[in-house]
């Protein structure tokens, strides 16, 4: 089975800042998509990026970045020029192409609480 | 538009009562899913519905009972909760559900209180 590790449960950034969240996963496919959600105080979890594996290039979304190494089973996301707003728990998921019903779940980790300080 | 709504916000309920959470979403989505989450813990899937038929059924207890009765409708159904059944309950959908690069899209949840 697929599992997601999120090995900081909190961290925090200065405003203005970089951050960099990290997330490994495990999984014998060769192909998947990851993601990183991010749910704020208010409750709406969010999507902020994907990623497919099979694709080199590593996604981007305006100050949102991910690291994905495909090999060390990676996938990390930086965050640029932090903002108040970025404030939030964000979660690392993984899904797959597995038959058997497995393809519509996500594997989320633990999740990552990030507190932005002004 | 990429909203899904869901009511109501907060429910407050006795393990007596009969309840009903709502979802909605009209992007043409035809996958919908309900995610029961903890406090500080990842989303939970519970059910997922593909063309308006259940296609998951994650051994949820029998007290919870989901519906689809359109494409852009999902409801979950409660009846003799227990206490532990106190969360968040979130409602997502996807375009076609078994595809993996499918984003799921999440509605805001609905606070659920059992007492």
């Amino acid at each position: 089975a697929q599992t997601v590790t999120q090995s900081q449960p909190e961290m925090s950034v200065q405003e203005a800042e970089t951050v960099t969240l990290s997330c490994t996963y495990d999984t014998s496919e060769s192909d998947y998509y990851l993601f990183w959600y991010k749910q704020p105080p208010s409750r709406q979890m969010i999507l902020v990026i994907r990623q497919e594996a099979y694709k080199q290039q590593n996604a981007t979304e305006n100050r949102f970045s991910v690291n994905f190494q495909k090999a060390a089973k990676s996938f990390s996301l930086k965050i640029s020029d932090s903002q108040l707003g970025d404030a939030a728990m964000y979660f690392c998921a993984y899904r797959g192409f597995n038959s058997g019903g497995s393809n519509y779940k996500l594997t989320f980790g633990k999740g990552t609480l990030l507190t932005v300080n002004p | 538009d990429t909203e899904v709504t869901q009511t109501p916000k907060h429910l407050v309920m006795g393990m007596t009562n009969k309840k009903s959470l709502k979802c909605e979403q009209h992007m043409g989505h035809r996958a919908m899913y309900w995610y029961k989450q903890k406090a500080k813990k990842p989303p939970e899937l519970m059910f997922v519905y593909s063309y308006e038929k259940l296609s998951i059924n994650e051994s949820v207890p029998s007290r919870f009972s989901p519906e689809c009765p359109n494409s852009s409708l999902l409801n979950l159904h409660l009846h003799a909760l227990q206490p532990e059944d106190s969360a968040l309950y979130l409602c997502a959908s996807s375009q076609r559900g078994g595809t993996p690069g499918d984003t799921q899209y999440f509605g805001p949840g609905t606070r659920l209180t059992v007492l």
